[in-house]
Formats: C-alpha cells, structure tokens, sequence
C-alpha cells in the first residue's frame, strides 16, 4: 500500500511567486491534514478535511493561503503571494474514517518551501 | 491554549548509552500523547502513543509513560544505537482524530 505522498519535495521561488503544494492521501483516507515546521520550531497545525470539506481551518495563517480538496481525494495548498516567513517544511498527514476506531495520522516526507 | 514542550537539542550521546527525553504538556482533559520519529530524509513516523493516565506506549526499545501528575510524557530507552539517531516529536491530541499538537522536536545524534 502506497503511503501518504507530497509533490514537489523542494520547492524555491521568490518572493510574492505563487507556490501549489500538492498531497495524495493514502487511498480511502477520509482525513487529511496539513502541517507547517517553520525554521526548526514546532509542527503546527493548519487545517484538516473530512474528505472534501474542511473541518478545522484554525491553524490557517492568513488569506494568502488556500487549501482544496476536490472530490475528497488529493488535496493542494496554494500560497499566494508568498513571503519570506512561509519558507518551511510543509507535512500532509492522512487518516482514516473514525468510525473505524482507527486514528494514526501517516505523514508524508514534506515539502521544503524556500522563499527568496 | 494546549502545548507541548520539549527538552531542547540537539543530544548527543555513544552507541549503547541511556536516553531519556523530557516532555511536558499543557492541555485541559485528557488528552492522548505520542512520540513521532523523523529519520533524515523522511516523513513523521508515530514511535508509540499512550491514550490514558499511567498508560505506558512502547516500540522499538523505546519507552514512554503518560503521567497525569507531572503532565508529563518523557522518552526512553536503555540502550540507544546509531540507527536511532533522528528528530523525536512529542504530541498530544485533545480528541481522537482531531489535531496534533507538537512540541519543537529534539534532535539525537548517536555516535559509534
């Protein structure tokens, strides 16, 4: 079974560029969720769907980012314009229905975002 | 709000030494607690996890108790190799499901 994968590995652009960071759940994963590790600080939370809606969006740091997930599959997040400050590694982690009593969230490797 | 805290790296320590990694929590409830690993090169792997007071999580030699007393949640294990050296979050959970709360991560160099 493939496991949670994230594209591109490593991304550089310039500042106020616009950068699409894309996650493939592991199939049948209904819950997806996005993390940020920022200059080695802590992972923190962005937003988390339950299939195609988004059911906890507090972690989101501001307009200028915009997560989808059409039709409950892979999910992407858009940043735009992007700054210096959103330079980081960004993790996507998948998890099943929780009526399965299931809940162990599998990350995928990230993305390295550098923004110049 | 709830948080998680780490002892702060990187640690350095010889093949066959004793590990310990303190981590303490702040979080109303009881929340579940985890330990996830990253190796260089790759994606957050859980470690081992504890969902209830005086539960101990264990993997892979490692060891952790969830101690309500002390909202505390310290990584151990008696004989580290070099295989071990990686990143070791620790993390807590309000709800089943919902989302992590992560501490900075600490960095564990072993040397040979």
């Amino acid at each position: 079974e493939a496991g949670v994968t994230q594209f591109p590995s490593h991304s550089v652009i310039e500042k106020g560029q616009t950068v699409t960071l894309r996650c493939d759940p592991i199939s049948g994963h209904d819950n997806l969720y996005w993390y940020r590790r920022v200059m080695g600080k802590e992972i923190k939370f962005l937003l988390h769907f339950v299939k195609e809606s988004k059911q906890d969006e507090s972690g989101m740091p501001n307009n200028r980012f915009l997560a989808e997930r059409t039709g409950g599959t892979y999910s992407t997040l858009k940043v735009q314009p992007a700054e210096l400050e959103d330079s980081g590694v960004y993790f996507c982690a998948s998890s099943q229905d929780l009526s399965t009593g299931v809940h162990e969230q599998y990350f995928g490797p990230g993305t390295r975002l550098t923004v110049t | 709000g709830d948080s998680v805290t780490q002892m702060e790296g990187p640690v350095t320590l010889s093949e066959e030494a004793f590990l310990t990694i303190n981590c303490t929590y702040t979080a109303t409830g009881y929340p579940s607690l985890f330990w996830y690993v990253q190796y260089p090169g790759e994606g957050l792997q859980l470690l081992l996890k504890a969902t209830k007071a005086d539960d101990k999580g264990s993997n892979k030699g490692f060891e952790a108790t969830y101690r309500k007393e002390t909202t505390s949640f310290h990584l151990e294990k008696g004989s580290v190799q070099v295989s071990d050296s990686a990143v070791y979050f620790c993390a807590l959970t309000r709800w089943q499901g919902g989302k992590l709360i992560f501490g900075q991560g600490t960095e564990l160099s072993v040397k040979p």
